[in-house]
């Protein structure tokens, strides 16, 4: 079973700053991560799929990148509405489709 | 506009059976896999299982096997997730997601299940 290890489990950042969010693999992945955004009370949300591809109405100040077991997903200058907690996720062991223990962003 | 609706919030005992629901709209809900996803109280999201409504293909993570079951009736787009015996550790929030080719992008709005005496 695929291992996904998120870090940091909380980051801190002011509004305006930009935030770096990583995801490492136990086992190459290759480029099949997925990265989910969920804010409090409400539905994830598919921002990236292909480790670097945004999803539909995504904004651009969201990017994603990486490959094999290292990953990196970067909020280029925090807006308001981007204090959430986001989650990668592997597809390449399908039909496993595990998750890391997500990132929350907050307010500094 | 894709949907996935699912069943109302649901309050349970230990030892109850239960079978929530995931009805899709807007597309061709036989041709995509759907995932059953568990958010437990303040954590993280778990994948449980997938289900293929075209033919009822199934499969379970190895977490969640034998301890739920997975289903489709494509004639009415809907999947389902059920229990035969709740226990309180099932308390949780439960999302039914549409699978493409890479990741999850049409997510239902989840239900709540309680289970406690």
């Amino acid at each position: 079973e695929i291992v996904m290890t998120q870090s940091p489990a909380t980051l801190s950042v002011s509004p305006g700053e930009r935030a770096t969010l990583s995801c490492r693999a136990s086992q190459s992945v290759s480029s099949n991560l997925a990265w989910y955004q969920q804010k409090p009370g409400q539905t994830p949300r598919l921002l990236i799929y292909g480790a670097s591809t945004r999803a539909t109405g995504i904004p651009a100040r969201f990017s994603g990148s990486g490959s094999g077991t290292e990953f990196t997903l970067t909020i280029s200058s925090l807006q308001s509405e981007d204090f959430a907690l986001y989650y990668c996720q592997q597809y390449n062991n399908w039909p496993a489709l595990t998750f890391g223990g997500g990132t929350k962003v907050e307010i500094k | 506009e894709v949907q996935l609706v699912q069943s109302g919030a649901e309050v349970k005992k230990p030892g109850e059976s239960l079978k929530i629901s995931c009805q899709g709209s807007a597309y061709s809900f036989t041709t995509y896999w759907i995932a059953w996803v568990r958010q437990m109280p303040g954590k993280g999201l778990e994948w449980m299982g997938i289900i293929y409504p075209g033919d009822s293909d199934t499969r379970y993570s190895p977490s969640f096997q034998g301890q739920v079951t997975i289903s489709a009736d494509k004639s009415i787009s809907t999947a389902y997730l059920q229990w035969s015996s709740l226990k309180a550790s099932d308390t949780a929030m439960y999302y039914c997601a549409r699978l493409i080719n890479d990741g999850l992008d049409v997510w239902g709005q989840g239900t709540t299940v309680s289970v406690s005496s």
